[in-house]
Parts: C-alpha cells; structure tokens; sequence
C-alpha cells in the first residue's frame, strides 16, 4: 500500500499566475502520476514522473504548461503554469507500488480555481 | 486508441434497489480492469480484475470481468444512501502503469 500526502488540497488562483502541487508518498515507488479531472469529467492522465528523467506528457500535455519534479523516489511536484480559468480542475497524484499487479493509489487532490 | 466506455452516465435508486453498472473496454495489451468509487475527491479502490469469470465480492458489492467480450460490471446490491457516488472504471495494460478511466458512472441513493 501507500500514503500519498499531498498539498495544497486547495487554492483560488488568479488568471496569469502559476501554482505548484507538492506530492509526498511514504515508500518509494518508481513511477508517480498526475491526473486531472475537470468538473463533471473523469481522470485523465497528465504525466508518469520518473525519478531521474525527464517526465512523459500524454497527448496535449506539455512541460512548458505543466512543468514535473521528481528529484527522489518519494516526492514529486507539478506546476501548473500561467493559469486559464479553463485550468481549474483537481489535480491528483497517484502511484502504483504493485506495478501492473497492483492498485493504483490516491493522494487526496488538489482543487484549483482559476478566476 | 484505449476506450474505456461507462454506462450509464448517472442514475436515481431507491435505497433497497440493486444496481448494475457497465464498463467496456478497448485496450491494446490488456491487463487488468479496475473499479474505484469517487466521493469527494480521491477515488478509493474497490475491486481489480485481470481473469474472465471470475466474481470478486465485498459486502454488498460484487464484480466480474469478461474478457471475451471485453466488458465488465459492477453489482450494487441493497442500495443504501452511502453508496451514493461517483463510480470509476479504469483499465491497465501491459505497456505501461497508468490507468486509463472511464467517465464514470454517478449514482444516487435516495432514501
């Protein structure tokens, strides 16, 4: 298993700014995700975090938008850069310690509203 | 390009009524589906399935997975209003970690 603290749970942004999510896991695991979900839609997947290397951005995702740290096997964080209103959404981090055999684990979400 | 297609997209029960819902997929290199329930903000895991046939049970919540015609479902029986959520279905493969989710399927509970 794993617990996924992760900060803030929340903020109100103003348009143009940018904000950074802190993701910290209590074990280390070698991939971390960032997913998305804008109001009334499902997850989808922003980036793998991959400790050592560049992240890998899913279609219509880029670093200079959502730039990614993963400076160890435990933290992680994603910058949500010169922000839209179209940008709010909650931003979640996950890990899947089990690999292909496991769950993917949660951490509890960052809301962010852009005005 | 992976799909993974819920139904349906919301519904209103009764407490005390049973509900069944739907998850197909269209994944290259399948390996696992999963169903994860959505309160508030973090989806909470519930079930993985990676074999056809095969029900996997948890108090009043059940699932089965086939692969043969590549869909899933997820029993609810004996609703009661803490059951009211959103319903997450997301699908592994063997190329990667990440799961790719449906969009859910909202349910409510009334009393």
């Amino acid at each position: 298993s794993a617990v996924i603290s992760q900060k803030p749970s929340r903020d109100i942004c103003q348009r143009g700014t940018s904000l950074t999510i802190q993701c910290q896991v209590d074990s280390q695991v070698t991939m971390m995700f960032w997913y998305r979900q804008q109001p009334g839609q499902s997850l989808t997947l922003i980036a793998t975090a991959n400790q050592g290397s560049e992240a890998t951005y899913e279609s219509g995702f880029v670093i200079d938008k959502f730039p990614i740290s993963r400076p160890n096997l435990t933290f992680s964080t994603l910058t949500v850069s010169n922000m839209s209103p179209e940008d709010s959404s909650i931003y979640l981090c996950s890990v899947r310690p089990g690999g292909n055999t496991g769950e993917l684990f949660f951490g509890e979400g960052s809301r962010l509203t852009v005005l | 390009e992976d799909k993974v297609v819920q139904s349906p997209l919301s519904l209103v029960v009764h407490e005390g009524d049973t509900v069944t819902l739907n998850c197909s997929y269209e994944v290259t290199n399948f390996r696992s589906l999963l169903w994860y329930k959505q309160e508030k903000k973090a989806p909470t895991f519930l079930f993985m399935l990676t074999s056809s046939g095969i029900e996997k049970k948890s108090g009043r919540l059940s699932s089965i997975l086939d692969k043969k015609e590549l869909f899933s479902i997820l029993n609810i029986t004996a609703t009661q209003t803490g059951d009211s959520a959103v319903y997450l279905c997301a699908v592994g493969s063997n190329s990667g970690y990440a799961l790719n989710f449906g969009k859910g399927t909202s349910l409510l509970v009334t009393p």
